[in-house]
């Protein structure tokens, strides 16, 4: 089956940019999403880009998509304390019906 | 826009005793609804597919007779655990998709913790 994985851990410091990574293995990936999960809490969509972008900017995050390389990354520009949280990527196939999500990363922010 | 509730947010009981988590979509209609199981520190794992009107599709290994789902309607689809036991707890975490909405977005509901005892 398909596969999606990300690192488990990021720390950053308040202010500073995050950047979390994820590689996939689905070639006929359609969308690409990033949903934010705060304790005990389920999984708020941040934000998705289509297969065929590069580059997605809204506010803070910004997503980068390489799809010759299969990789995915989101950019958390001055990343605050409630930005902790843990954060997932996931992807939709071409016959898209269900999602494939990473592990999730954690992202802890200090102050 | 794209608010999806569950109930209850929590729930604790016996072992062997039936439980019923409602999911709702709020404010638009959920052609299709998914039903996720998270246990700690992992990720969502699918367990089922469900189609307003129809029969829900069961992932592999998922007890479909444990598992109940109903989709009834195009705002609420429920999950009841049967005769519960310990390994089932979990936190269960639907979403719904469809009109009105970002085209083949899922959107999550908050979550329902579930313990036996």
């Amino acid at each position: 089956g398909e596969d999606v994985e990300q690192s488990l851990f990021l720390s950053v410091r308040e202010g500073d940019s995050s950047v979390i990574n994820c590689t996939y293995t689905d070639s006929s990936s359609t969308y690409l999403y990033w949903y934010k999960q705060e304790p005990g809490a389920g999984l708020q969509l941040l934000t998705y880009i289509f297969s065929n972008m590069d580059m997605k900017q809204d506010q803070r995050l910004t997503v980068l998509l390489n799809k010759k390389d299969k990789h995915l990354s989101l950019r958390i520009a001055d990343t605050q304390t409630g930005d902790s949280a843990i954060y997932f990527c996931a992807e939709m196939g071409a016959a898209g019906n269900k999602l494939t999500f990473g592990g999730g990363t954690r992202v802890l922010v200090k102050p | 826009g794209a608010v999806v509730s569950q109930h209850p947010s929590r729930v604790i009981c016996k072992s062997g005793t039936s439980v019923k988590i409602e999911c709702r979509s709020l404010d638009f209609q959920a052609t299709t609804m998914f039903w996720y199981r998270q246990f700690p520190k992992q990720s969502l794992m699918l367990m089922a597919t469900s189609n307003e009107g129809s029969k829900a599709t069961y992932e592999q290994g998922v007890e479909k007779d444990k598992f109940l789902i109903n989709h009834a309607s195009l705002t609420l689809s429920t999950l009841t655990v049967t005769s519960a036991h310990p390994e089932d707890s979990s936190f269960y975490i639907c979403s719904a998709r469809g009109t009105g909405v970002l085209t083949d977005t899922q959107y999550f509901g908050p979550g329902t913790r579930l313990t036996v005892l």
